[in-house]
Order: structure tokens, then sequence, then C-alpha cells
């Protein structure tokens, strides 16, 4: 069964900084991508980073302050949170794509999310 | 950026009832369109994949159809569980992937 289990939010001041982690098991995580999927209190899902292999993606808002990060030998995805704001504000998953060795940004499995809240 | 915008915004209907939900995106992503279905404090969950194939153990009530810029999701006889926020997605044209402002089915 797969697993994703995603930790590290919290409160942070705006300016301030956190890394989230997502602990994946149940499938040979080094073979897929990964992506960060955040949501926003009452909004829908917004996309954020992708990674597979040495390729890395990044949705504009997010460039220049967020940096994705993967440990294939711990089986562990990372995001590395710069320069938040408030409207950094959300649900921050972790998603794994359906296919191995692909691209194909379809969404199979989520992680249970791990709140992340920017305010002063 | 492709943007997709689903309609209605909220259906209100009874179990056993018939529901379709609308996506329409801004320029045509083939048959390259994502439904999930999300649940009040859940991640979201995926449904239908590339216009019109059910995910793994997704009952055969869900069915997705379209291409181009105009997509439906159709759910039959609904059951209480069925009742929850569903979204679009496009993979066509990324970054960035885009999701839909979602439609709430809600139980009349």
């Amino acid at each position: 069964e797969v697993q994703l289990l995603e930790s590290g939010g919290g409160l942070v001041q705006p300016g301030g900084s956190l890394r989230l982690s997502c602990v994946a098991s149940g499938f040979t995580f080094s073979t897929y991508a990964m992506n960060w999927v955040r949501q926003a209190p009452g909004r829908g899902p917004e996309w954020v980073s992708y990674i597979r292999d040495s390729r890395i993606h990044y949705a504009d808002s997010m460039k220049g302050r967020f940096t994705i990060s993967r440990d294939d030998s711990k089986n562990t995805l990372y995001l590395q949170m710069n320069s938040l704001r408030v409207d950094d504000t959300a649900v921050y998953y972790c998603a794994k794509i359906l296919r191995s060795a692909s691209a194909d940004q379809i969404f199979d499995s989520w992680g249970q999310g791990t709140l992340v809240t920017v305010s002063s | 950026e492709v943007v997709l915008t689903q309609s209605p915004a909220t259906l209100s209907l009874s179990p056993g009832e018939g529901a379709t939900l609308s996506c329409r995106a801004s320029q045509s992503v083939d048959n390259y369109l994502v439904w999930y279905q999300q649940k009040p404090g859940q991640a979201p969950r995926l449904l239908i994949y590339d216009a019109s194939n059910r995910a793994t153990g997704i009952p055969a009530r869900f069915s997705g159809s379209g291409s181009g810029t105009d997509f439906t999701l159709t759910i039959t006889n609904l059951e209480p569980e069925d009742f929850a926020v569903y979204y679009c997605q496009q993979r066509k044209y990324w970054p960035p992937i885009t999701f839909g402002q979602g439609t709430r089915l809600e139980i009349k």
C-alpha cells in the first residue's frame, strides 16, 4: 500500500522559513516523479513543484523562494520554503504520479497534508 | 497558463439521482484532463484520468467524457458517499499544472 507522510508544517512569521518532508513507502520511490501541491483554506488545489531525476519545475509564485529536493536513499521528498508570505498559508501535500519513469502529471496518491500558517 | 472553469459551483441533488459536472479549458488540452474528488479534511482522490479512464478502485457509476476544451464528469445513481467537492486538472501544458475552482456536490 502506498503511503505518503508529510511533516514539518507549523506557524511561521512572514519572511520566515520552513522545511517540509514527505516520507514515502509502498512503492519504488526512486522511479517516480513527485510533486508538492498546496491548498489554501476554502480554495482549490494549487500545484507547487515537480521533481524527477534532475528535472525540476516550480509555479511562478514559488520560483526563487521554494526549493524541491529528494533523497532516494531515504525515500523522502523535501520542500524548503524561504521568504514565506501570508498567502503561502495552506495545507501542503506531496503527491505521487500514476506511472513510474514518466512525467505524466496524474496524481494518484496524496499524503494527508501538513498545514503551514504564515502569520505575525 | 490554461484556465479551467468548472460549473456549476454548487450542485444540489438527492441520492439516487444523476450528476453532470462540467469543466471548460481556456484552450484545447486534447484529452489530458483529470478529475479528483475531495471530502472535508481529506486529500483529493484520483477519479478519472485522461478524460475518460477510471482510476483503480473507482466505481463504474463515475464516468468522464470530452476532449479539447469541454469535459464532463457524470455520476449516475448518487450514493451518500459521493457528496463532496470535485476538481478538474489539466496536464497538457505545464508548468504550471492547473486546477479548476471546484464543484461542490451537496445533498438536497
